[in-house]
């Protein structure tokens, strides 16, 4: 979706290096998500943001950190990359209106590999 | 963390064939959201539903929000090869501003 772009799309790095993933986002949406997505687990929320500076954690954000200083982007840091954090990363944004959720879309992925 | 309930895991299919699949829930959801992956992208929207008992269609697919406002359908009639992939669902529960709840995926697989 061209609304949405996540960069890299392939990455490979170290273990013990820091590591920053990208999510841009085109369509004004307030809230942004990051997951991990991994066999046999489905789709895991890491970190999300619900403006700008504003973000919480995710059920398996430890090892990960999120910064949000533009609408529009959404990056997630791996301080110190470890094998266990080998994933697909996926970027979703999102609006909200009359209290229901609406345009929750994904990002094309980043493949990740720590070795 | 929490998950619905989604069903079947995975299901063989011939093309022509309906298919059905389901999410529970043990509490109320007020949206449920479908969707389809394909290898290498990310999670494609399908179908959003907002109010229980909503029946909304797109194509050859078809999504229901159930009437207890704690489970959701998706049918596909006529099932074509380009149906394989993965199918999500995803519901927002009443006190949630924004979260989504996952299912774990349905795998479509085209039989040989």
């Amino acid at each position: 979706d061209a609304g949405i772009t996540q960069s890299p799309r392939h990455k490979v790095t170290e273990t013990g290096t820091p590591v920053t993933l990208r999510c841009h986002q085109t369509e004004n949406h307030r809230y942004m998500y990051w997951y991990r997505q991994d066999p046999g687990h489905g789709l895991r929320l890491i970190h999300y943001s619900y403006g700008v500076k504003d973000t919480d954690k995710g059920e398996v954000s430890d090892g990960y950190s999120v910064s949000r200083s533009k609408t529009e982007d959404f990056l997630l840091t791996l301080e110190s990359a470890t094998s266990s954090q080998t994933s697909v990363y996926f970027c979703a944004i999102s609006e909200r209106a009359q209290g229901r959720i609406y345009g929750y879309t994904f990002g094309s992925g980043t493949r990740l590999t720590v070795v | 963390g929490q998950q619905l309930n989604q069903s079947p895991q995975s299901m063989f299919i011939q093309e022509g064939e309906d298919v059905s699949m389901n999410c529970t829930s043990s509490s109320i959801f007020n949206t449920w959201l479908w969707y389809k992956q394909d290898p290498g992208e990310g999670p494609v929207l399908l179908i959003a539903l907002y109010k229980a008992g909503e029946l909304t269609s797109n194509g050859r697919l078809t999504a229901q929000f159930g009437i207890t406002r704690k489970d959701s359908f998706l049918n596909i009639s006529a099932s074509i090869p380009s149906d394989v992939g993965i199918y999500f669902c995803a519901g927002q529960p009443v006190d949630s501003n924004y979260q989504l709840i996952w299912g774990a995926g349905t795998k479509l697989i085209i039989k040989p």
